[in-house]
C-alpha cells in the first residue's frame, strides 16, 4: 500500500531554534517529493519539490531533503521564527503528470517566543 | 502571483441541503482538483478535471459532484448535506507538468448541522 509517513505529529521549539522534520514513504514508482506549509485554516502553500535525482533543495530558511534510496525526506527550518508556526505537509508522486499524489497526514509546529 | 480564489471562507448548511462551493484560478490551468481535509486523515481527493467539462472520480467521490463549464471555475456540489460532510474544503488547480495540488485556495469550511 502506497503510503506517506511523517515524524513527529507535532512538535514545539523555541524561537531560533532549528529543527527537522521527517517524512518516510512507500509509493513507488516514485516521481517527486513536495513539501507544503500550511498555516492554520489557511491553504498549504509549496516550498519545495525534488524530484527522485535531486538530494537537496532549499527555499530561504527551509532546506529539503531526498535519499530515494532509503525513500526519505526530511525538511530542516533554520533560526525560527513565530510565523513559522503551521503545518507541515509530505506529498510524493507516484509518476509524472499524473494527479495521484499521496499526502502525509503533516507535522504540526509551533515556535514559542 | 497564482490565485485560486473559493467563494467562502466559512459556511454553515443544514442537513438535506444543496451546497456548491465555487473555485475560480486565473493562471489558465488545465487541472483543477477538489480536495477534504480531515484531522489525522491528511487532504484526500474528492474530484478532478483535466479539461472542461471533463472530470475523474478521486478516493472519495460519494455524495459530492462537480462541474467544469469554464476552464478557469470548478464547482463542487453536494446533492444533500450529511453532517459527516462536516469537513475544511480545499480546491487547488495545475498545469500539467506540475502535478497535482500546485496552488491551492484558502479553503472553505464547511459545517453541516
Amino acid at each position: 500500500k502506497n503510503q506517506v509517513e511523517q515524524s513527529p505529529q507535532s512538535l514545539i521549539i523555541l524561537e531560533g531554534k532549528n529543527c527537522t522534520l521527517q517524512c518516510n514513504y512507500t509509493v513507488s514508482p516514485f516521481s517527486n517529493l513536495r513539501w507544503y506549509k500550511q498555516d492554520t485554516g489557511r491553504g498549504p502553500v509549496s516550498l519545495t519539490i525534488m524530484t527522485f535525482s535531486e538530494n537537496t533543495k532549499s527555499n530561504g530558511r527551509y532546506t529539503a531533503t531526498l535519499d530515494a534510496d532509503t525513500k526519505q525526506s526530511s525538511l530542516h527550518i533554520t533560526a525560527s521564527q513565530l510565523s513559522d508556526s503551521a503545518s507541515y505537509i509530505c506529498v510524493v508522486s507516484k509518476t509524472p503528470g499524473t494527479y495521484k499524489y499521496i499526502f502525509g497526514t503533516g507535522t504540526r509546529l509551533k515556535v514559542l517566543a | 502571483d497564482v490565485k485560486v480564489t473559493q467563494s467562502s471562507r466559512y459556511l454553515v448548511k443544514r442537513t438535506g441541503e444543496k451546497v456548491f462551493l465555487e473555485c475560480v484560478q486565473d493562471m489558465d490551468h488545465e487541472n483543477m482538483f477538489w480536495y477534504r481535509q480531515d484531522p489525522g486523515l491528511g487532504l484526500r481527493l474528492i474530484y478532478f478535471s483535466y479539461d472542461v467539462k471533463m472530470k475523474e472520480k478521486g478516493d472519495i467521490p460519494e455524495g459530492y459532484s462537480v462541474s467544469r463549464e469554464k476552464k478557469e471555475r470548478f464547482s463542487l456540489i453536494l446533492e444533500s448535506a450529511s453532517t459527516n460532510q462536516t469537513s475544511m474544503y480545499l480546491c487547488a488547480s495545475s498545469s500539467p507538468g506540475q502535478g497535482t495540488g500546485a496552488f491551492f485556495g484558502q479553503g472553505t469550511r464547511l459545517t453541516v448541522v
